[in-house]
């Protein structure tokens, strides 16, 4: 199947713990996004690579370090996790450079993380 | 800035027909989107629109009017599957690149 796949599908942690979330993609995309949806369901954007560059970082604490082995995956780890990092988040890649308009972004499933 | 805004929810009957709004301000605007989001699950792209007018796409349509700051999505013909959430999101290019803000959605619920 040709998708966005990102794991694991739910993470709980306590406070003070590093995780890790991957993605990858297999559209062929070269561009790939970080996203995180709060309680309200905000979507807020996180992190943007393209071609294993990083983009745009939407100042995001530097607890959060994006990491783009190559333009089908990029990995997320969090270190000293936080009762306020509980959210999903979501990755999405797109076709196209960042200059393509119209070209919407595919989403992975998410990933539902809880520090306790 | 950018500001996004929707209605939180509404409510609608099967087979009827339902408008969701979206009012926008943002400085680099570059296109519009509508995605929906069932709970738990992925948000999905719907429609797209840059230029002014209405987008049709079988049971949904969208409008776009870029000098009001306003957008909407029509959903025609309704369907127990079409309870979700629906996302405006505005491509914004005022940081120098293009990225997509989204407003907080609106869950929309289709009673029988």
């Amino acid at each position: 199947d040709t998708a966005v796949s990102q794991t694991p599908k739910y993470l709980v942690t306590q406070m003070g713990n590093d995780k890790s979330i991957k993605c990858e993609q297999n559209l062929g995309h070269d561009t790939m996004y970080w996203y995180k949806q709060d309680s309200k369901k905000f979507l807020k954007i996180m992190f943007s690579y393209n071609n294993k560059e990083l983009i745009i970082n939407e100042t995001v604490p530097n607890r959060f370090s994006p990491k783009s082995p190559d333009k089908a995956h990029l990995n997320l780890h969090i270190n000293s996790l936080e009762l306020g990092d509980s959210a999903v988040y979501f990755c999405a890649s797109r076709d196209g450079g960042l200059s393509s308009y119209n070209s919407p972004l595919h989403f992975g499933n998410g990933t539902r993380l809880t520090v306790t | 800035g950018q500001n996004i805004d929707q209605p939180t929810e509404m409510t609608a009957t099967e087979g009827a027909i339902v408008q969701i709004n979206c009012t926008y301000q943002t400085s680099g605007f570059n296109g519009l989107f509508w995605y929906q989001q069932h709970a738990g699950e992925a948000p999905t792209f719907l429609s797209y629109n840059v230029l002014d007018g209405l987008e049709e796409k079988g049971r949904f349509s969208s409008f776009l009017s870029r000098s009001k700051g306003y957008s909407y999505l029509l959903l025609k013909e309704l369907q127990m599957k079409d309870s979700a959430s629906y996302l405006c999101a505005v491509r914004d290019s005022s940081g120098g690149y293009n990225k997509l803000i989204f407003g907080a959605g609106t869950r929309l619920a289709v009673h029988p």
